[in-house]
């Protein structure tokens, strides 16, 4: 079963940032907070990850709380290409047998 | 780089007859994954393969899904006899098998099979 909980739907309007929040509470030490997207008509893609620290890429930022029981995805200037399904996920670091589990997402649509 | 290819794209058939879907993986990844993906909801995991071992199929329903993946690089899954709730996009995946970025999987486009 999916160990996160994400907003069902969001809004964005294009040039802003988007914020997507995700609960975690019952994260354990070991486990990675991982986000995917599904563009429509396409598999998932990965966006980012990480176990403590913020981290940044060239698609997103993510921030993880302190005490890591949350975290929030920032797409810093949405774009109509933006709209996607998005995922939370956590998973165990280590083991490459360890599964990724979806569960049904954020619905984020950027208006124009 | 190539990615996940995956066929056919679309597949419609009656319930009770059988279907194949064909996966390539990246070049080098050493696990490879199907899920099965229902409308409206997140993909289900159905089998994970590290090389051509089995890790995990306990969510395949085995008396109708099997699936392979022979010398260690393409799979195929099969359904038979398919069923209407079989009814879904079916998404291979694979992955490196370096720590540091594990549980960072790549999809293919995936197959959406009707079964009428």
């Amino acid at each position: 079963d999916a160990k996160t909980t994400q907003p069902p739907s969001m809004d964005c309007a294009e040039g802003r940032a988007a914020n997507l929040p995700c609960n975690h509470s019952t994260i354990s030490g070991n486990e990675y907070v991982y986000w995917y997207r599904q563009i429509h008509s396409q598999g998932p893609q990965y966006i980012i990850h990480g176990l403590k620290n913020n981290e940044t890429n060239e698609m997103a930022s993510l921030i993880i709380t302190e005490d890591r029981k949350s975290s929030t995805l920032i797409l810093p200037h949405a774009t109509l290409r933006d709209t996607a399904v998005y995922y939370c996920i956590v998973r165990p670091g280590g083991g490459a047998t360890n599964k990724l589990i979806f569960g049904t997402g954020t619905l984020l649509a950027v208006q124009p | 780089e190539a990615g996940v290819a995956q066929s056919p794209r679309y597949k419609i058939i009656e319930k009770r007859q059988s279907v194949a879907f064909w996966c390539n993986p990246i070049s080098g990844h050493a696990t490879l994954y199907w899920y099965q993906q229902i409308l409206g909801q997140g993909p289900k995991l159905l089998i994970q393969f590290q090389n051509n071992g089995v890790v995990d199929d306990s969510q395949l329903p085995k008396d109708r899904f099997s699936a392979e993946r022979l010398k260690g690089v393409d799979s195929t899954l099969k359904i038979q006899p398919a069923k209407l709730e079989d009814s879904a996009v079916y998404l291979c995946a694979s992955s490196y098998s370096r720590h540091e970025i594990r549980g960072k999987l790549f999809f293919g486009s995936g197959t959406q099979l009707s079964v009428l």
